[in-house]
């Protein structure tokens, strides 16, 4: 069956860099587009950018040049990378498969993440 | 970007009819989903396409509308059904999520 699933720090310092893995099972990435959403807690859903299926990446623009995700298809591994973190940068990170429909399907639990000073 | 505006807030009693609407500052065609997140858990798809109920997800939700406007139904509400409520577009780039709806059962 589909399954995602983050893996990450549960803190890190201010100004650092954060690194988050997606290992997706039951699907390939190849096939299909892997999301990065993140969501401060008590607040709403952000959309920070894709692992298109073909390789390519897009970005939110309000990340700038912060943010960076990558891939390992041999591993089915979709990784995010965003560096200089701010104490606004604390948040619950969620990967998501995107499929034919444009909609996220499958949803990873999350990984909370607490950028302290 | 597409800004998509969501009331914060509902409260109905079980057993009526609530919808819950979402107003996109332009067209997204009908590439809007819905989705529920209740607390501590990642958010599920409900709707797709505007108004395709996604599999194994009860027939008492319902999705309409096309361009700019769009509303999420559920009828009748179960006390289950106590979460927020989140639309989202993937017709212009960036994807965006409109702020979320948080329903309340009285």
């Amino acid at each position: 069956q589909v399954q995602l699933k983050e893996t990450g720090p549960d803190l890190v310092q201010l100004t650092q860099t954060l690194s988050i893995t997606c290992t997706v099972s039951g699907f390939s990435l190849t096939t299909y587009n892997v999301h990065w959403v993140r969501q401060p807690p008590g607040k709403g859903l952000e959309w920070m950018g894709a692992m298109w299926n073909g390789g390519g990446t897009d970005y939110n623009s309000a990340f700038k040049s912060r943010l960076s995700i990558s891939r390992d298809t041999s591993k089915s591994q979709v990784f995010l990378k965003m560096n200089s973190l701010q104490t606004d940068d604390t948040a619950k990170y969620f990967c998501a498969r995107e499929d034919y429909y444009s909609r996220f399907d499958y949803w990873g639990q999350g990984v909370m993440v607490t950028v302290s000073s | 970007d597409t800004v998509l505006t969501q009331s914060p807030a509902l409260a109905v009693s079980p057993g009526e009819r609530v919808t819950i609407s979402c107003r996109a500052s332009e067209s997204v065609s009908t590439l809007m989903h819905w989705y529920q997140q209740k607390p501590g858990q990642q958010p599920t798809l409900l709707i797709y396409l505007a108004s395709n109920l996604e599999s194994g997800v009860p027939a008492r939700f319902s999705g309409s509308g096309s361009g700019t406007d769009f509303t999420l139904t559920i009828d009748p509400v179960e006390a289950d059904d106590t979460a927020t409520y989140y639309c989202q577009q993937s017709w212009n780039d960036p994807r965006t999520f409109g702020g979320g709806t948080k329903l309340e059962l009285k």
